[in-house]
Order: C-alpha cells, then sequence, then structure tokens
C-alpha cells in the first residue's frame, strides 16, 4: 500500500498570512498515461465531516475559495492557503487515489490561528 | 443536492455484528462508485472499502478483509457494510462517500455523510 505523510503536524498561522502544508506519497501517484496525479486535499472542522477541496493535485473542488491552491508531482505535494481566513482552522488531510484501493489518507495537519 | 444519510450505528460487544446503511439521493446513484471511511475517536482518517456503480467490483483495507462486507442496492439508492467479528479497533465514525466517477478505482470522494458512531465495547 502508499503510504501518506504530511508535514508539519501542526501549524499556527496569523489571520491574512500564508499557510503552507505538505504531503509525501511514498511511491509515484502520477499516472504516466494521462500525467495526472491521483492526490486530493480534504479539510475537515471539528464536528464535521471531511470537505473535498482539491483533487488531481492542483484542481479546486466547485465553491472552494481561490486562497486554497494546491501543486507539485510525483511524490512530493503541497497545499497553500495564501491568505488563512478564520473560518480555516482545520484538520487538512491528503489522500492517493493512485490504481486500486485502498486509498491512504496522510495522518493530517493541524491549522490554527496565532 | 447531493445528501448521504448513515445509519445503523451503535453499542456492540467485541466478536458482534452491526450493519450500518447509507441513504443516498440528489443523484443518479448507479453512476457512482461509493466507499466507506472510518475516524477512530481523536484520530486521522482511514479509508475502509470501496464499491464500484454496478455493484460488481468491491475494494477493502487490510484491516477489514474477511470480516466486512460492502454491498448497494441500487434499486433502493443505498450502500451498505455489513461488519462482522467486530473488535475494539473498529470503534470510530463511519462515514459514506460517494465518489465522483462510476468505478471504484482512481476517484475521489467529492461528498461525504455526517456519519455514524460504532462502539465496540464489552
Amino acid at each position: 500500500d502508499i503510504v501518506m505523510t504530511q508535514s508539519p503536524d501542526s501549524l499556527a498561522v496569523s489571520l491574512g498570512e500564508r499557510a503552507t502544508i505538505n504531503c509525501k506519497s511514498s511511491q509515484s501517484v502520477l499516472y504516466s498515461s494521462n500525467n495526472k496525479n491521483y492526490l486530493a486535499w480534504y479539510q475537515q472542522k471539528p464536528g464535521q465531516p471531511p470537505k473535498l477541496l482539491i483533487y488531481w493535485a492542483s484542481t479546486r473542488e466547485s465553491g472552494v475559495p481561490d486562497r486554497f491552491s494546491g501543486s507539485g508531482s510525483g511524490t512530493d505535494f503541497t497545499l497553500t492557503i495564501s491568505s488563512l481566513q478564520a473560518e480555516d482552522v482545520a484538520v487538512y488531510y491528503c489522500q492517493q487515489y493512485y490504481g486500486n484501493p485502498p486509498f491512504t489518507f496522510g495522518p493530517g495537519t493541524k491549522v490554527d490561528i496565532k | 443536492e447531493v445528501q448521504l444519510l448513515e445509519s445503523g450505528g451503535g453499542l456492540v460487544q467485541p466478536g458482534g455484528s452491526l450493519r450500518l446503511s447509507c441513504a443516498a439521493s440528489g443523484f443518479i446513484f448507479n453512476t457512482y462508485a461509493m466507499t466507506w471511511v472510518r475516524q477512530a475517536p481523536g484520530k486521522g482518517l482511514e479509508w475502509v472499502s470501496g464499491i464500484s456503480g454496478s455493484g460488481g467490483s468491491t475494494f477493502y483495507a487490510d484491516s477489514v478483509k474477511g470480516r466486512f462486507t460492502i454491498s448497494r442496492d441500487n434499486s433502493k439508492n443505498t450502500l451498505y457494510l455489513q461488519m462482522n467479528s467486530l473488535r475494539a479497533e473498529d470503534t470510530a465514525v463511519y462515514y459514506c462517500a460517494k465518489c465522483a466517477g462510476i468505478a471504484a478505482a482512481g476517484t475521489v470522494s467529492d461528498y461525504w455523510g455526517q456519519g455514524t458512531l460504532v462502539t465496540v465495547s464489552s
């Protein structure tokens, strides 16, 4: 199975500042035939189910604010919140969906306000 | 509007069984794969099982293989998870999620239910 890691475990950022979360997969999730990275990012607020933010590593889900962006390819990926808002306090998970399941998640990164 | 409503959670003794249901609405159910994802108290997300839109392909995490069975009734727009031989480590909130495509492979979960809590304890 593909193992996903995230860093940092948690971070605190001032309102309006940039937050950066890293995700690494134990093997490439880039499918060469279509040049797509099978990597998604989810946001989970306390007491709520996860919400899909980004798929194909960099495509924002409909309705997701453009301050959220994803980048990276192969095994190394980044979620960036360009200007942190109070409503962005949450845990963020990356997930690979390459090939057949299981589609493993990273351990999560908790984002708080400094 | 896509809606997913899980039910069937509760307290069960180790070794016992439980069947979770997920009633879906707001989309053409049989054209989308579905998954179950769980979250132990205070922990991260764990993918559990997935099923294709037709129900012909199923997948399981190693941690539940041989004990859990995923199925769907496309005439009732309902997803199921039969859980047998339950262990304390199966204690979690179980979420059902709609996939973005008909195949269970290579697709993200774009809509999630609110979850149902399963507690395995004597």
